[in-house]
């Protein structure tokens, strides 16, 4: 089945300790998204490609970066993982901009 | 900047009851207005994507309505299950096609 995949599905990182969260797609789709959702709140939106457009969020802390090497991959890279930082991070695909998402199963983000 | 409501935040509901989840946005200048599911700890999971040229959509047991020019839409579960039980998310745009903007959800417990 054609799905978005993230790895790994737990994540434990040190403070201060640079983390890297993957996510790859079998659907061939355009657009890949990175949302950042703490507990009892709403996804919140980090950046997203277009293709291999990037763009980026006014609000995204600069410690948080992304990667699209190819249309099936997309990294979360963030540099130095404060407690705040812990969180769901969901990475999620469409067709394009005006089509349906579809979300991968999500990593959880702990930070010692 | 889109805004995102929905109420209420909780609800508790035996089985087998028809309930209704609400959502209300600010920017009604949009192409689609997408629901979710997300079960506790898990991604989300797309139930109805409604383009802004259509009133609803179906699916099962869910009906999804959306009136753009009030900036509301609704969501219809039928004959509620306990396996319905999880977060319900309603999403839009930040405007046009840009990417979506999430209510907190609503949060459903169907009792046996």
């Amino acid at each position: 089945d054609a799905m978005v995949i993230q790895n790994p599905r737990y994540q434990v990182t040190q403070f201060g300790k640079p983390v890297t969260l993957s996510c790859s797609q079998t659907l061939n789709h355009n657009v890949m998204y990175w949302y950042q959702q703490k507990s009892s709140q709403a996804p919140k939106l980090l950046f997203h490609y277009y293709d291999k457009d990037f763009n980026n969020e006014a609000d995204t802390p600069d410690n948080f970066q992304s990667r699209r090497p190819n249309t099936s991959f997309c990294f979360l890279d963030i540099r130095s993982p404060g407690l705040g930082d812990a969180a769901m991070y969901l990475c999620a695909t469409s067709r394009d901009r005006s089509s349906g998402y579809t979300f991968g199963s999500g990593t959880r983000l702990t930070v010692v | 900047k889109q805004e995102v409501t929905q109420i209420p935040a909780a609800l508790s509901v035996p089985e087998g009851e028809n309930l209704v989840l609400n959502c209300s946005f600010t920017d009604s200048a949009i192409y689609n207005l997408q629901w979710f599911r997300q079960d506790p700890g898990k991604g989300l999971t797309s139930l109805l994507l409604i383009q802004s040229s259509q009133r609803e959509q179906t699916s099962g047991r869910l009906n999804a309505s959306l009136d753009k020019s009030s900036g509301r839409s609704t969501l219809y579960i039928a004959a509620s299950q306990p396996g319905d039980s999880a977060t319900y998310l309603c999403a839009v745009p930040n405007s046009g096609n840009t990417p979506l903007v999430f209510g907190k959800g609503t949060r459903l417990s169907v009792i046996a």
